[in-house]
């Protein structure tokens, strides 16, 4: 069964400082991977997309990392600001069969001032 | 911008109630999906659909139903809520899923069932 764990569950930073979320999938054969952020009381928002090719892919201050060897990518925030808090979802999509992709549970970040 | 709208952010109904959420796409979207949020268990695939008049169950239909009479809209229905139907409802559309095209979520709704 295709999973999608992300981790930690939570995690609360001070802002300015970075930190770095992971995504740990068993998708196969794999398609691609998007990070969705999904601000509080809002439906998510794709960040980004990674598909098996690409190793790093930067949005402003974020940046996901894709190692489909190891079946691992990371979303690190760089410089976190207030506006970061917010659940961070890894969303993994495989190719044939079913275009339904897999959910990960999302990691809720908190940045305090 | 793709929109997806939600017609209610809060809903409040009485247990054994029938209950319609609505969702609307102005993008041509051919396909639409139902998805609950809960605590500790992220988006959880209720109903989807890929074309007008049809409908494809997700992981979790029981107690549901939806209806898609129009491209742009995707209805949900709780045939007869239940307070474990207690949710938020994510209503999402794709353009090409087979290529790639990520989702475009609605604002959600929050429904409490007492």
């Amino acid at each position: 069964k295709n999973q999608v764990e992300q981790s930690p569950q939570s995690l609360i930073i001070l802002e300015g400082k970075n930190c770095t979320l992971q995504c740990n999938y068993t998708v196969s054969p794999f398609s691609n991977l998007r990070w969705y952020k999904q601000d509080t009381g809002r439906g998510p928002v794709s960040l980004t997309i990674m598909t098996f090719s690409e190793n790093t892919k930067s949005n402003g201050r974020y940046t996901a990392t894709l190692d489909a060897d190891t079946k691992q990518s990371s979303l690190h925030i760089t410089a976190s600001q207030l506006s970061d808090s917010a659940s961070y979802i890894c969303v993994v999509r495989g190719t044939g069969g079913s275009y339904i992709p897999t959910f990960g549970r999302g990691t809720s970040l908190i940045v305090h001032p | 911008d793709v929109k997806v709208t939600q017609s209610s952010r809060y809903l409040v109904k009485r247990t054994g109630e029938k209950v319609f959420l609505e969702c609307v796409q102005d993008m041509d979207h051919e396909n639409m999906f139902w998805y609950r949020q809960d605590p500790g268990l992220g988006l959880r695939l209720i109903y989807f659909s890929y074309d007008v008049k049809m409908k494809e169950k997700g992981d979790i239909p029981e107690g549901y139903s939806v209806s898609r009479e129009k491209k742009e809209r995707f209805s949900l229905i709780l045939e007869s809520a239940s307070t474990n139907q207690t949710s938020m409802y994510l209503c999402a559309s794709t353009l090409a899923p087979a290529q790639g095209s990520g989702y475009t979520f609605g604002s959600g709704t929050r429904l409490t069932v007492v």
